[in-house]
């Protein structure tokens, strides 16, 4: 069964520092990882990896898979309190999980001023 | 361009009922999946529609039954409601050709089972 653990599940920290969250992962026949922002209800989408060893940036955002070791890390500089919200990862499987999206358990960051 | 719409935002219900809930894709999208979210966890995957089929289906019973429109709408049905089936269902849509299946979340309603 697809598998996705996320690391830690939760993080306090202080506007201005940096903060990396982890996502390992275990499925079979890898489509894409996805990482997702939930504030309120909707998870609102960040980036989505295919290839290993290609970051992903945007703005203070940034990600990166590694294919082989099975996992992705979620990094976020500059930390605002905008930024506080359940960080999800998530695995889109070929096969027959085609169109499947397995979730972590997501990691609450919280960002004091 | 509007994106994914669910309706309602909150329902709450009693043991035994049923209940009905509504998803619009976002514009040009064809896909539409369902995922069950309870307290504090990831989405749940519950299942996908594509053609007007269900093509995927996740760890529910069948009590947890849906239905897409020619218009690619969406309904979720659950009858026979829990206390456990209390959680935000959120709708997500995508677009079936695109190879890594990247999804667009509705904003979820939120189901309270008395």
């Amino acid at each position: 069964e697809d598998k996705v653990v996320q690391s830690p599940l939760s993080l306090v920290v202080h506007e201005g520092d940096t903060v990396t969250l982890n996502c390992s992962y275990e499925v079979t026949n890898f489509r894409s990882l996805l990482w997702y922002k939930q504030e309120k209800k909707a998870p609102t989408f960040l980036f989505m990896l295919t290839s290993s060893g290609i970051e992903k940036k945007s703005g203070r955002l940034s990600s990166i898979l590694d294919k082989k070791e099975l996992f992705s890390i979620l990094n976020i500089t500059a930390t605002q309190t905008g930024d506080s919200a359940v960080y999800l990862c998530a695995v889109n499987a070929g096969g027959t999980s085609y169109g499947k999206l397995t979730f972590g358990q997501g990691t609450i960051l919280t960002v004091h001023p | 361009d509007a994106g994914v719409t669910q309706s309602p935002t909150h329902l709450i219900k009693t043991r035994g009922q049923q209940v009905t809930l509504r998803c619009s894709p976002k514009s040009g999208h064809d896909t539409v999946s369902w995922y069950q979210q309870a307290l504090g966890q990831g989405p749940q995957f519950i299942f996908q529609y594509y053609e007007e089929e269900e093509r995927q289906r996740g760890n529910f019973p069948d009590r947890f039954s849906g239905h897409q429109f020619p218009n690619y709408s969406s309904e979720l049905n659950v009858n026979a409601l829990l206390l456990g089936d209390s959680a935000l269902y959120l709708c997500a849509s995508s677009l079936r050709r695109t190879q890594a299946h990247e999804q667009f979340f509705g904003p979820g309603t939120r189901l309270t089972v008395l």
